[in-house]
């Protein structure tokens, strides 16, 4: 079964900061999508960045960038100038062709960008 | 627009009562999702409907009744709920249900309280 790990309950980042959220997954499919999603106090669940694994470069979406380490299987973002709306649950997802598009997420990170 | 749209935005029920979670998105998506999220816990999938059709069921207990009426709504049914169901029922929307690159949509989301 598929298993995503995120080992931080909980991060805080002064503002402008760069933190660096870690995830780690298990899989033996070669195909698969990787997810980061953000979840605000407002509740919506928002896609921040996506990585397919035979893409070798790492995605990028303005402040946000992953460092995709396929055979480490780690899966981290990287939040540059952190802003006071970064604060939020972030979760890790990963789906893969035996699951179809069912979403495999990691346990979150609390992170809490301090003024 | 990306947006899929949730009602109510808040629900209080009794054990004995009677209701229903509505959700709709115009992207022309024909997958949807339900989600149960319990505080500081990743979203646990309930129900995953593909071109109207019910594909998935996870073992959900018959209190919770799904309906996809059309391509575009979704429904939960709720009939005599326990309090350990009150949470946050999410909905989500993809562009199909098999395709692993597909990006799922999520809403704001029900906060469920039983009483």
């Amino acid at each position: 079964a598929q298993t995503v790990t995120q080992s931080q309950p909980e991060m805080s980042v002064q503002e402008a900061e760069t933190v660096t959220l870690s995830c780690t997954y298990d899989t033996s499919e070669s195909n698969y999508y990787l997810f980061w999603y953000k979840q605000p106090p407002s509740r919506q669940m928002i896609l921040v960045i996506r990585q397919e694994a035979y893409k070798q470069q790492n995605a990028t979406e303005n402040r946000f960038s992953v460092n995709f380490q396929k055979a480490a299987k780690s899966f981290s973002l990287k939040i540059s100038d952190s802003q006071l709306g970064d604060t939020a649950m972030y979760f890790c997802a990963f789906v893969d062709n035996n699951a179809g598009n069912m979403l495999t997420f990691g346990g979150g990170t609390r992170l809490m960008v301090k003024p | 627009d990306t947006e899929v749209t949730q009602t109510p935005k808040h629900l209080v029920m009794g054990m004995t009562n009677k209701k229903s979670l509505k959700c709709e998105q115009h992207m022309g998506h024909r997958a949807m999702y339900w989600y149960k999220q319990k505080a500081k816990k990743p979203p646990e999938l309930m129900f995953v409907y593909s071109y109207e059709k019910l594909s998935i069921n996870e073992s959900v207990p018959s209190r919770f009744s799904p309906e996809c009426p059309n391509s575009s709504l979704l429904n939960l049914h709720l009939h005599a709920l326990q309090p350990e169901d009150s949470a946050l029922y999410l909905c989500a929307s993809s562009q199909d249900g098999t395709a692993i690159k597909n990006i799922q949509y999520f809403g704001a989301g029900t906060r469920l309280s039983v009483l």
